[in-house]
């Protein structure tokens, strides 16, 4: 089983849509989680940290259910803008080191 | 801005040829990643560095090697290309490890022939 799995999608929704990803993570002992953002043909950019407590910034909320071992993001109001892949980003304690694992990513398609 | 700068954006190499990608950041980070990104697999860790004339292996090392002589510069080395080694490589670096605040750059496209 992948440590981190994602649905790469495409998703297609229309602009003003409210869309959301899930990020489902196999290991328990994962300590921290991020949501990074990835343009065609461009690097990976840190969108937003994930809390226990739940983190919103804008039209973006990303949350963390440990108990069934999942993150999610939602964006409301969707933009063209907003078209891009979602990477969910897992880490955890490995020999000493922070093991990092990056999902395939979730392609957003926001269309007119 | 800060930036990462990879030294190619796009490199075509003949199998068997030794390969250098080079990686400078300025930000003044300890910790410096190479990563390979191919479809359907997502980023897959090559090698990492916490620090100067540190290197420790990530989840796929095999046929490649790195070297950081100085603290903004990470050099991937690919000892003999193969033409599974076409992909695309992204460096990264960070103010801390765990996965927080990776600055990356652009990427090179590398195709081996």
């Amino acid at each position: 089983r992948k440590e981190v799995e994602q649905d790469p999608g495409p998703f297609n929704v229309p602009e003003g849509a409210t869309v959301a990803f899930n990020c489902t993570y196999s290991n328990s002992a994962s300590q921290s989680f991020f949501w990074y953002r990835q343009d065609c043909r461009k690097e990976p950019k840190l969108l937003m940290s994930v809390y226990s407590s739940g983190n919103e910034d804008g039209r973006f909320t990303a949350q963390l259910n440990r108990a069934s071992q999942y993150i999610s993001l939602l964006i409301r109001d969707s933009k063209l803008s907003d078209s891009a892949t979602y990477l969910c980003v897992v880490s955890r304690s490995s020999g000493g080191y922070q093991k990092v694992t990056f999902g395939i990513g979730t392609k957003l398609q926001v269309i007119p | 801005d800060v930036k990462v700068t990879q030294s190619s954006r796009y490199l075509v190499k003949r199998t068997g040829e030794k390969v250098f990608l080079e990686c400078v950041q300025d930000m003044d980070h300890e910790n410096m990643f190479w990563y390979r990104q191919d479809p359907g697999l997502g980023l897959r860790l090559i090698y990492f560095s916490y620090d100067v004339k540190m290197k420790e292996k990530g989840d796929i090392p095999e046929g490649y090697s790195v070297s950081r002589e100085k603290k903004e510069r990470f050099s991937l080395i690919l000892e003999s290309a193969s033409t599974n080694q076409t992909s695309m490589y992204l460096c990264a670096s960070s103010p801390g490890t765990g996965g927080y605040g990776y600055t990356f750059g652009s990427g090179t496209r590398l195709t081996v022939v």
